[in-house]
């Protein structure tokens, strides 16, 4: 079944206990990204990727970081986790990354830091 | 700058009512529209897309209209059901650097209740 699967779905932790949100895909796409889902904001980009070892800023870069070694994954890295990078997290991706490109979401991520 | 801007929700329909769900945008260049649909505890999925002026995009009963005069993509389906109740976004595609690429601005999504 082709899908994007995101790991943890719930996480509890504290502020500055440095965290890995993993995002993976079968689907071979090489375009993958990050949202945040914050009530009354809709979703905001953090990090895209357009392929393996490219990576860029979306809207709301800060306190984030990723990587991309492999095609299939695309990890969201919080360093030093604050409360407010509470907020619900999806990972996504395409085929290509072009503007008509389908985007498939993963079923989120929900974070709370105390 | 790319926005995109949703009628504020929430929405409460009863069953077999009409459903318009209003989308106007603010873009340079072609984006590519979207609707993603929001179910309880999920994430999203595309529901329809339109990539150029004049094209309608249609699933499941919903359609919307890619209207470049208007920059309006508004969303309609003529007899709504209990499982429509969701959570829906309008997104475009960003051409802020230039092309139509992957990265997607978001409204802040629509409410819709359905009772039976």
């Amino acid at each position: 079944e082709a899908q994007v699967t995101q790991n943890p779905r719930y996480l509890i932790t504290v502020t500055g206990k440095k965290l890995t949100v993993t995002c993976s895909q079968n689907m071979n796409h090489e375009y993958m990204s990050w949202y945040r889902q914050d009530p009354g904001l809709g979703l905001r980009q953090i990090y895209y990727s357009m392929n393996v070892e490219v990576t860029d800023k979306g809207d709301v870069p800060e306190g984030y970081k990723v990587s991309r070694k492999e095609k299939r994954n695309f990890p969201l890295i919080l360093e030093s986790p604050s409360p407010n990078q509470t907020s619900l997290y999806f990972c996504a991706s395409s085929f290509r990354g072009h503007g008509g490109d389908t985007q498939y979401f993963g079923p989120g991520t929900r974070l709370t830091v105390l | 700058g790319n926005s995109v801007t949703q009628m504020e929700g929430p929405v409460t329909l009863s069953e077999e009512a009409f459903l318009t769900i209003n989308c106007t945008y603010t873009a340079t260049g072609y984006p590519s529209l979207f609707w993603y649909v929001q179910y309880p505890g999920e994430g999203l999925q595309l529901l329809l897309k339109a990539t150029k002026a004049d094209d309608k995009g249609s699933n499941k009963g919903f359609e919307a209209t890619y209207r470049k005069e208007t920059t309006s993509f508004h969303l309609e389906k003529g007899s709504v059901q209990v499982s429509d109740s969701a959570v829906y976004f309008c997104a475009l595609s960003d051409t802020r650097y230039g092309g139509s690429q992957g990265n997607l601005i978001f409204g802040k999504g629509t409410k819709l209740s359905v009772k039976p």
